[in-house]
């Protein structure tokens, strides 16, 4: 059994260049969702996929982050020209269509923008 | 809009003894659901309860237990004669039940100590 996946672990990237994060969810847990957690924070939800349609976007989502989910398997969050505020934990989350709002969490992706 | 307040930032105490967090949530719906997460220093956050706002029965597991009082929008979490392994960044958590989009809406977590 496999819990959440997340690809890769780490990543620096110079201001300005383009990111692209992976995420591997439980086998069959159609719900996906991201988060962003910064240093000394609580993580912070940032978009939602149920199969592969993303219903909810937040509003710290901004024009320069895309997200996906092709076929309702695998999410990839990437972000455009990077700024140094980007620098966070990128969370992925999933869970099961039934209802037990209960959400698993991979290892999170930490994003370093110099 | 929902919030979940975590009024300590930090607690340390000595292996053994009890310690309790505290969380105070606030909601405009009248179903909703409280969790609480641990993240330990490898980063990942492990689930570790789930209450819905019509049990406010309290909660016993192991060391751990849980007090969810409707009354002051609070679910507080106790860990019983700590261990070192207890150390580590604890959130609390609310959701609402919108039969879709769980979304959580997080505390800023308290950083807790356990010194052997």
């Amino acid at each position: 059994d496999t819990g959440v996946s997340q690809d890769p672990r780490h990543k620096i990237t110079k201001r300005g260049q383009n990111v692209t994060f992976r995420c591997d969810p439980i086998s069959e847990h159609n719900r996906l969702y991201w988060y962003r957690q910064t240093l000394g924070q609580g993580p912070e939800f940032l978009t939602y996929f149920q199969n592969e349609a993303q219903l909810e976007k937040s509003r710290l989502l901004s024009d320069r982050f895309s997200a996906e989910r092709p076929k309702g398997s695998f999410s990839t969050l990437e972000i455009q020209r990077t700024e140094q505020g980007d620098s966070a934990m990128y969370l992925c989350a999933s869970s099961p269509s039934t209802a037990s709002y209960e959400q698993y969490f991979g290892p999170g992706t930490r994003l370093t923008v110099t | 809009a929902q919030k979940v307040t975590q009024a300590q930032t930090e607690i340390s105490v000595v292996e053994k003894e009890d310690v309790t967090l505290d969380c105070v949530y606030e909601t405009r719906d009248t179903t909703y659901y409280l969790f609480w997460y641990k993240q330990p220093p490898s980063g990942e956050l492990v689930f570790l309860i789930r209450r819905n706002s019509f049990d406010e029965q309290n909660e016993i597991s192991g060391r751990y237990s849980w007090n969810f009082q409707k009354s002051t929008s609070s679910f507080n979490f106790t860990i019983t004669a700590s261990q070192v392994v207890d150390s580590a960044v604890y959130f609390c958590a609310l959701s609402e039940a919108n039969f879709g989009n769980e979304k959580l809406t997080f505390g800023t977590g308290t950083r807790l100590t356990i010194i052997p």
